[in-house]
């Protein structure tokens, strides 16, 4: 069982790219996040969606976009990188809303900006 | 503004020894708290959820209270193992309980 699967791993880019953290998972999990998490700072969530073709902005989303197409993905999209977005960006699901479901992470994408 | 807190922010102890962690939180109208571990390079694993009715949750070596009236959770873990040693976050749902808010973490070594 796969569960929450992150492509990809590493990246680098340059300010002003932009590029897309692709999120899958196989749970059939109607809810997906998107955390990105600074050194010390905890987990910031971007975006989340509550199903296919739902999604809501959360506490950190400028800079960049969602959708979620179908169930299993949930792809984000950083659109002109900035230094700023240097981190650690997690995708998450659940089954139904994390107030009283587990949630399930993935592994993580390291993103740097120079 | 709802906020997690998560004290100490570092921790090592010998192996063999009994620890608690605190976690603390505004806002007492919680439904739920969990616990969740990280392993360096990797994701967050949950550990143990509290639903709003329970007052303590177990896993093994492992014991998570709430204490809403005085917004407090501790995860008590017995008998530390190195294996144990790894950031341990907790996490209480927002208001409209769609997604979580974590703490920054404690950080836990346990040296052999």
């Amino acid at each position: 069982n796969a569960g929450v699967t992150q492509t990809p791993k590493f990246r680098i880019l340059k300010i002003g790219q932009s590029m897309t953290l692709q999120c899958t998972q196989d749970m059939n999990h109607n809810y997906m996040y998107w955390y990105r998490q600074d050194p010390g700072m905890g987990l910031k969530l971007i975006y989340y969606s509550v199903g296919a073709g739902i999604t809501d902005k959360g506490e950190v989303p400028n800079g960049y976009n969602v959708s979620r197409s179908t169930t299993e993905d949930f792809p984000l999209r950083l659109e002109l990188a900035a230094p700023s977005q240097t981190s650690v960006y997690f995708c998450a699901s659940s089954y139904a809303q994390v107030d009283g479901n587990t949630i399930y992470f993935g592994e993580g994408s390291w993103l740097t900006v120079v | 503004k709802q906020e997690v807190t998560q004290i100490p922010a570092a921790l090592s102890v010998p192996e063999g020894e009994n620890l608690v962690l605190n976690c603390s939180f505004t806002d007492s109208a919680i439904y739920n708290l969990q616990w969740f571990r990280q392993d360096p390079g990797k994701g967050l694993t949950s550990l143990l959820l509290i639903q709003s009715s329970q007052r303590e949750q177990t896993s093994g070596r492992l014991n998570a209270s709430l204490d809403k009236s005085s917004g407090r959770s501790t995860l008590y873990i017995a008998a530390s193992q190195p294996g144990d040693s790894a950031t341990y976050l907790c996490a209480r749902p927002n208001q409209a309980g769609t997604a979580l808010i974590f703490g920054k973490g404690t950080t836990l070594s346990v040296s052999s």
